[in-house]
């Protein structure tokens, strides 16, 4: 699994709250990713870093944010939670060109 | 937009059957992933490819870059390989959009029995 952890596992919260998820590493790889899962749609990009402070926004990153300000952590942000950001998140890492390793998923509902 | 096009959508075969899941991409790729999810479960890459074949135990998988097409082929199918299958490319020239992988919607593949 690459070392990659994400937390919470699940959560649920409500219309309008802010919600963070988390993906940590363990060995200091500089890509990481956040897509988001769903039916009929597959896995789409929701915000990358390329470096710590350096982040770019992907096909679906209305609503969110991120932040990277150590290597290891790429935080994902819901400011304001809709219950269109239903989901499940997935991190992932790159290593060297091509390869991907996945984080277990983050399972959110916005109620 | 660039897209990749998985076929087909859902498979249900019987144990012991020779399975085949497709995937066509639109442009350039610098390379080509088959991933596995099981229900409720996290995702796990099976095989990276550029070009040619790579095999690891019963799956094979093969890319055509001439044809933009790669396969996953299973033999000797279990009902423990029922997965969603998921392929996934990495775009040689993204044309200034966003780096990261773009994936197809995914193959349902259920052994039976």
């Amino acid at each position: 699994d690459a070392g990659i952890t994400q937390s919470p596992r699940h959560k649920v919260t409500e219309t309008g709250t802010p919600v963070t998820l988390r993906c940590h590493q363990t060995e200091n790889h500089r890509y990481m990713y956040w897509y988001r899962q769903d039916p009929g749609h597959g896995l789409r990009l929701i915000h990358y870093s390329y470096g710590v402070k350096d982040t770019d926004k992907g096909e679906v990153s209305d609503g969110y944010s991120v932040s990277r300000s150590k290597t290891e952590d790429f935080l994902l942000t819901l400011e304001s939670a809709t219950s269109s950001q239903t989901s499940v998140y997935f991190c992932a890492i790159r290593i060297g060109n091509t390869e991907a390793f996945f984080g277990q998923g983050t399972r959110l509902t916005v109620v | 937009k660039n897209e990749v096009e998985q076929s087909p959508q859902n498979l249900t075969a019987q144990e012991g059957e020779f399975i085949t899941i497709n995937c066509s991409y639109s442009v350039g790729i610098s390379a080509l992933h088959w991933l596995q999810q099981h229900p409720g479960g996290g995702i796990v890459s099976l095989f990276m490819l550029s070009s040619g074949k790579k095999k690891h135990g019963r799956l094979i998988a093969t890319i055509n870059i001439q044809e933009k097409h790669s396969s996953l082929h299973i033999t000797a199918s279990h009902p423990r390989d029922s997965a969603v299958y998921i392929c996934a490319v990495r775009y040689s020239y993204s044309g200034g959009g966003a780096d990261g992988l773009t994936f197809g919607k995914g193959t349902h593949l259920i052994i039976q029995p």
